[in-house]
């Protein structure tokens, strides 16, 4: 079964820093990575995703994703932070045996202090 | 162009009445789904369906959820006999998608309360 796990409820971290959102999956097969993001008041958007080919991903606003096939792993990572990224952050895993069917994990907000 | 749209934006109801929500997904996307976000907690897959084959209805909790789709249009989920757990936003997205890999566009979703 796919499952997606965010360890962390919650990452503070300071403007100007770099940050890092961790995300660690399980699933048969290849996997369909993805991060999306929820502002306050808006809808689900879309960041990056990871099909095939390079493991580090760049995606919108600045962000990346690094693919650890090993380590099961798609941390996404921003390297200067901004208040603006305060936001709730969603990783999600589709399995690449086929499927649409698409998992996410529980979200983690991430806070960026001024 | 128009993304997708869900209405109603917000539904309040009595325990036991049957609700239905619908989505009207972005044109010519092939792939529909429907998921559910209880307060403070993730995205809960609940079903989609992507052109005429059958739906993966996996993620339904229980038989009181059913949805329909007319072709690669408009979406309705159905809840019957409404439960307070049934309380949460249930967000719609749809892609561009023949392969599973395309990107999903989510709806700003109908905020559910049941009384």
């Amino acid at each position: 079964a796919q499952s997606v796990a965010q360890p962390e409820d919650q990452v503070n971290v300071a403007e100007g820093n770099p940050l890092t959102v961790k995300c660690t999956y399980s699933v048969s097969g290849n996997p369909y990575l993805f991060w999306y993001v929820q502002y306050p008041n808006r809808g689900l958007q879309f960041l990056l995703k990871y099909i095939t080919g390079d493991n580090l991903v760049k995606g919108s606003y600045g962000f990346e994703a690094e693919f650890n096939k090993s380590q099961t792993s798609f941390h996404l990572k921003k390297p200067s932070a901004l208040v603006s990224d305060s936001a709730l952050y969603f990783c999600a895993v589709r399995s690449g045996t086929g499927g649409f069917k698409t998992i996410f994990g529980a979200g983690t907000r991430l806070f960026v202090k001024a | 162009g128009a993304g997708v749209s869900q209405s109603p934006s917000n539904k309040v109801t009595e325990k036991g009445k049957d609700v239905e929500l619908r989505c009207d997904p972005i044109s010519g996307h092939t792939a529909l789904y429907w998921y559910r976000q209880r307060l403070g907690q993730g995205l809960e897959f609940l079903i989609y369906f992507q052109g005429n084959s059958a739906p993966d209805k996996s993620g339904l909790p229980s038989d009181r959820f059913s949805a329909e789709r007319t072709g690669e249009s408009v979406s309705t989920l159905t809840i019957q006999r409404t439960q307070q757990e049934d309380s949460a936003v249930y967000l719609c997205a749809s892609s561009l998608d023949m392969t599973g890999v395309e990107t999903q566009y989510f709806g700003p979703g109908t905020r559910l309360l049941v009384l």
